[in-house]
């Protein structure tokens, strides 16, 4: 069965500073695999995805993310963020079992 | 327009009574989902449909009953509410089973059991 850990319950960061949101998965099967962010008292949207190819993926908001399968991650990096990406982050996984399994969520707090 | 669509957005109810939540989707996708996310934020799967037809059942108490008349719409129907169904309900939906397609959320019901 395939799992996913996301190891920062919380991420504060200042304006403007990298950040990095990590994320390993356990599969023993092929994955594909998402990231989706939520604001504040919406639902979450998809901000990016890996299904093959270049294991390095990006969003258009200055986000990506880079599929590396002997490390079994799949971590989020953002070279200088803002306070609108203050939100909560959700990595994903799904195989062929019709099942998304979700992380527990990162909430990156960005801070003027 | 909104693509998936649920109502209410709030609901606050007394322990004992029976609700439902319904959703809709404009994106003409196969499969929709209900998720529970918790109050530390940890999403789960209750239900999946594809095409009407019921394809994940995850470990959720019977009060709880999905109902999808047709492939745009899914409702869930909660029967004798507790106070640990306290929660916010997302429904999803993504353009057919497959593993690599995206699913696209509601804004989420915010029920709180009183």
């Amino acid at each position: 069965a395939q799992s996913v850990t996301q190891l920062d319950s919380q991420v504060p960061v200042f304006e403007e500073a990298p950040v990095e949101l990590r994320c390993n998965y356990s599969s023993s099967v092929s994955v594909y695999l998402f990231w989706y962010v939520q604001y504040p008292n919406q639902g979450l949207q998809l901000l990016l995805k890996y299904l093959s190819g270049s294991t390095l993926v990006e969003s258009i908001n200055g986000f990506e993310a880079e599929f590396n399968k002997s490390q079994t991650s799949f971590h989020l990096r953002k070279p200088s963020v803002h306070i609108s990406d203050t939100a909560e982050y959700f990595c994903a996984v799904s195989t062929g079992g019709f099942k998304t399994i979700f992380g527990a969520g990162t909430r990156l707090f960005v801070k003027a | 327009d909104t693509a998936v669509s649920q109502t209410p957005k709030y609901l606050v109810t007394q322990m004992g009574n029976d609700k439902s939540i319904k959703c809709e989707q404009n994106l003409g996708h196969d499969t929709m989902y209900w998720y529970k996310q918790d109050s530390k934020k940890f999403l789960k799967i209750m239900f999946s449909y594809n095409n009407k037809e019921l394809i994940i059942n995850e470990t959720v108490p019977n009060r709880f009953s999905p109902k999808s008349p047709d492939k745009a719409h899914l409702n869930l129907h909660i029967n004798s509410l507790e106070l640990g169904d306290s929660a916010v309900y997302f429904c999803a939906s993504s353009q057919d089973r497959r593993p690599n397609t995206e699913a696209f959320f509601g804004q989420g019901t915010r029920l709180t059991v009183v």
